[in-house]
């Protein structure tokens, strides 16, 4: 059964620093892999989807990249800033299935 | 821009109540899901669909069910609420026909408190 680690459940960085968010999956027979943010209270947006052909996907300071072999994804968010602040889950996507999320990273960033 | 409304924002229902919980997307998708966010457990998928008419069980279908009779539309059925059912209830959309693996629109969720 295919399941979805994102560690750490929570992080706190000063804005302007550079962040890594991880994820992990165990069965590596995937098609795709999305990053999402979540805000309080709200839905989940889109931010970044990676075919298992593709390598990393970019998207203003946002960079995802995937290593199907290994089983790991990261998100790398330059620049922080305290708009960043949300939380953000990763999903993968095998055929025959739904989405499975990983429980997200809450990142705070503080000015 | 793809939207995915769900009617009702919050919701107190009391034990027993049966609950409707409405969601419409006006891309055109063929996909629709209902998940069910608790903290410390992270999204479940309730039940998806993949055409009008047509449902299948998610991870956690028990008392719950489902409705979609135009495609645009997806409603989430709780027959008898309990309060396990306390949760925050996301709805999303998707194209592709039986395939989930594009792009995925979520709603702004429904809270729904049963006492």
């Amino acid at each position: 059964k295919q399941e979805v680690t994102q560690i750490p459940a929570a992080l706190s960085v000063p804005e302007g620093e550079n962040l890594v968010l991880n994820c992990s999956f165990t069965d590596s027979a995937i098609y795709n892999l999305q990053w999402f943010r979540q805000d309080p209270g709200k839905g989940l947006t889109s931010l970044l989807l990676i075919q298992s052909s593709q390598r990393e996907q970019t998207s203003g300071r946002l960079n995802a990249s995937l290593d199907k072999s290994s089983g790991r994804s990261t998100l790398y968010i330059a620049a922080s800033q305290p708009g960043d602040s949300a939380t953000y889950l990763c999903a993968v996507y095998r055929a025959g299935t739904a989405l499975i999320f990983g429980k997200g990273t809450t990142l705070s960033v503080s000015s | 821009d793809v939207k995915v409304t769900q009617s009702s924002r919050y919701l107190v229902k009391r034990t027993g109540e049966k609950v409707f919980l409405e969601c419409v997307q006006d891309m055109d998708h063929e996909n629709m899901f209902w998940y069910r966010q608790d903290p410390g457990l992270g999204l479940r998928l309730i039940y998806f669909s993949y055409d009008v008419k047509m449902k299948e069980k998610g991870d956690i279908p028990e008392g719950y069910s489902v409705s979609r009779e135009k495609k645009e539309r997806f409603s989430l059925i709780l027959e008898s609420a309990s309060t396990n059912q306390t949760s925050m209830y996301l709805c999303a959309s998707s194209s592709g026909q039986g395939s989930f693996g594009n792009t995925i629109y979520f709603g702004e969720g429904s809270w729904l408190t049963v006492v």
